[in-house]
């Protein structure tokens, strides 16, 4: 089946610090890849995605590839904010309709 | 403002009783999910719908119940009959399920059992 894993947490970094969150994934076929943001006491919110290989999604300062080759959807960022501190999921929607999602890494951003 | 509203945003619960959680959206999306978060875990499918008056059960569907009368409701019952039921419920609808539409959540409930 299906199964996204996540870079263990939580991470913690300095204002300004390079971000990088690992997030491979195991699936059939080409599915569609998803960052969401969790912030303290709130649902989820879309952050970017890809629906096919090599895309490359993008919002607020954040990035992530599709890699097919090896299978990964990495979060990146060049310069955290303290207003980043949040808990993000990585997420595939594969081939069976239904989302699956990593377990989370909690960011926290100290200024 | 379009979205997905959900209440309460916190409720208490004595074991051995029903309760619903309301879940609106006024997105006009045919698809509609309820998932289940644990803390340190991700989120688990308890049931969808892709159309009014038709829903299937997710992958931890036991203990809880859903309706779907109207295209931007989607109540959830946790029941007795769910053996851990404190954990936050999030709501989530998306345009059409099974073309890889983007699902987009509510601000969830907190479930707390007494």
């Amino acid at each position: 089946g299906n199964s996204v894993t996540q870079m263990e947490g939580p991470v913690t970094l300095s204002e300004e610090a390079f971000l990088t969150i690992n997030c491979t994934y195991t699936a059939t076929g080409y599915p569609s890849l998803f960052w969401y943001v969790q912030y303290p006491g709130e649902g989820l919110q879309l952050l970017l995605k890809a629906t096919k290989a090599d895309d490359k999604g993008s919002n607020k300062g954040f990035e992530a590839t599709y890699r097919k080759e090896t299978t990964s959807f990495h979060l990146e960022k060049g310069s955290v904010q303290v207003s980043d501190s949040a808990v993000y999921f990585c997420a595939l929607l594969g081939g069976n309709e239904k989302l699956t999602f990593g377990t989370g890494t909690r960011l926290t951003i100290i200024p | 403002d379009g979205g997905i509203t959900q209440s309460p945003k916190y409720l208490f619960r004595k074991e051995g009783q029903n309760v619903t959680l309301s879940c609106e959206q006024n997105l006009n999306h045919d698809a509609m999910y309820w998932y289940r978060q644990d803390p340190g875990q991700g989120l688990r499918l308890i049931y969808y719908s892709q159309i009014v008056n038709d829903f299937q059960k997710g992958d931890i569907a036991e203990g809880y119940s859903v309706s779907r009368e109207k295209k931007e409701s989607f109540p959830l019952t946790v029941t007795s009959a769910q053996k851990n039921p404190t954990a936050f419920y999030l709501c989530a609808s998306s345009a059409r399920q099974g073309a890889a539409d983007t699902q987009y959540f509510g601000p969830g409930t907190r479930l707390t059992v007494l």
